[in-house]
């Protein structure tokens, strides 16, 4: 079983629409969950970071956590074209020191206009 | 991802070659993470080190690859007889200390090895 779980995609969503990403992960002690937004052929740009269970919301940006199901999600509500990206979810967890992360391999989006 | 400067962005090295990568952590930063992502793949973790410290290389592989943070200098990762499967992203990120904030962990542009 992988760390961290994501559907590679691509999810296709149209213009204006709630865009929905989910995410998995193996360690229960996990600390602290992130959402990775990299556009091709650069380098990962957090835009959203939770550490509670329950939901964090930011701009169209909305993460929820919940610890019991090992799950997180990120919601990106009027979708744009230029969200168009990979979303890459990162988990700190307990094993190891300081800010390791674990990444899982990313959800591809696409939004349609 | 502003600070974090990583050089060279673009490396071309041959079968056998050496590629030496380095990293300059944000201004007072002394955590140093590196990461590399093969193509169509996410970022996996590969060594952390703090100044003259490496913590954890845990995903470094076994043979050909090195890390070093010296007291002076960026950090730099070495990897020596490249083969074409070491084609890759390779990124750099700080932090300021070791914390579980992950949210004052930057990120550099990365730098593209590409083994011929």
């Amino acid at each position: 079983q992988k760390e961290v779980e994501q559907n590679s995609g691509p999810l296709s969503v149209p213009e204006g629409a709630i865009a929905s990403l989910n995410c998995t992960y193996s360690d229960r002690g996990s600390q602290s969950f992130f959402w990775y937004r990299q556009y091709s052929g650069k380098s990962p740009e957090l835009i959203m970071f939770i550490y509670s269970n329950g939901d964090k919301e930011d701009g169209r940006f909305t993460a929820q956590l919940n610890k019991a199901s090992q799950y997180v999600s990120l919601l990106i509500r009027d979708s744009q074209p230029s969200d168009s990206a990979t979303y890459l979810c990162a988990v700190i967890g307990l094993t190891g020191g300081g800010n390791k992360l674990t990444f899982g391999t990313g959800t591809q989006l696409k939004v349609e206009l | 991802n502003a600070g974090v400067m990583q050089n060279p962005r673009h490396l071309v090295r041959r079968r056998g070659q050496e590629a030496r990568l380095r990293c300059s952590p944000m201004k007072g930063h002394s955590h140093v993470y590196w990461y590399r992502q093969l193509p169509e793949e996410g970022l996996k973790f590969m060594v952390y080190l703090q100044k003259e410290n490496i913590i954890d290389e845990s995903g470094m592989p076994k043979e050909r690859f090195s890390a070093e943070f010296p007291k002076e200098g960026p950090s730099i990762l070495r990897i020596q007889q490249v083969v074409r499967g070491d084609s890759a992203a390779y990124f750099c990120a700080s932090s300021p200390s070791e914390t579980t904030s992950g949210n004052t962990i930057y990120f550099g542009e990365g730098s593209w090895l590409t083994v011929v």
